[in-house]
């Protein structure tokens, strides 16, 4: 079985300033990796994922991820941020299969709300 | 225009009621899902259907029943409602089997248990 945590559960940051959340996994299987982010009275939308290859992968809204397997872990960055970013960010894990195969069960982390302030 | 939606979007109703919450996506997707987000913003599956087809049922109590009348529809039936299941319910979809498909939420229905 796989888990996940998100030691913030807030994390507090000014405009333009730079943010990681952190996100660590636990799983004895490969893993793909997804970082969501839910807007205040909205579902989850997807803002980027780790499925293979180079470890640094991109997202929307200028996020980043970068996937660390000696670490187990998968910390979303920012450079800047902006107001607009002030959401709840969800880490989440699904584990591999064999070869891609079955169906997707997600486990998700607990979260971590990014309060952006002027 | 919406990619996955739900109806209502807000349930207020009383303990030991019957109720319902209807889910629907144009994606063209194959599977559907059911999720339960608590006051702490927990996320946990509860269940997944493929092709109208039942694939992961979590521990969730008999009073909750899912049902898939086609591939784009998923709908959740809840019995004698208690007052720990006041919470957001999410429905979300994702492309066939493969386990690093992405999956679209809906926004939510906020069920509150007077």
């Amino acid at each position: 079985a796989q888990s996940v945590t998100q030691l913030d559960s807030q994390v507090p940051v000014f405009e333009e300033a730079p943010v990681e959340l952190r996100c660590n996994y636990s799983s004895s299987v490969s893993v793909y990796l997804f970082w969501y982010v839910q807007y205040p009275n909205q579902g989850l939308q997807l803002l980027l994922k780790y499925l293979s290859g180079s470890t640094l992968v991109k997202g929307i809204n200028g996020f980043e991820a970068e996937f660390n397997k000696s670490q187990t872990s998968f910390h979303l960055r920012k450079p800047s941020v902006h107001i607009s970013d002030t959401a709840e960010y969800f880490c989440a894990v699904s584990d591999r299969g064999l070869m891609n195969t079955g169906f997707q069960k997600l486990v998700f982390g607990t979260g971590t709300r990014l309060l952006v302030s002027p | 225009d919406t990619a996955v939606s739900q109806t209502p979007k807000y349930l207020v109703t009383q303990m030991g009621n019957d109720k319902s919450i209807k889910c629907e996506q144009n994606l063209g997707h194959d599977t559907m899902y059911w999720y339960k987000q608590d006051s702490k913003k927990f996320l946990k599956i509860m269940f997944s259907y493929n092709n109208k087809e039942l694939i992961i049922n979590e521990t969730v109590p008999n009073r909750f029943s899912p049902k898939s009348p086609d591939k784009a529809h998923l709908n959740l039936h809840i019995n004698s409602l208690e007052l720990g299941d006041s919470a957001v319910y999410f429905c979300a979809s994702s492309q066939g089997q493969g386990r690093n498909q992405p999956q679209h939420f809906g926004d939510g229905t906020r069920l509150s248990i007077l």
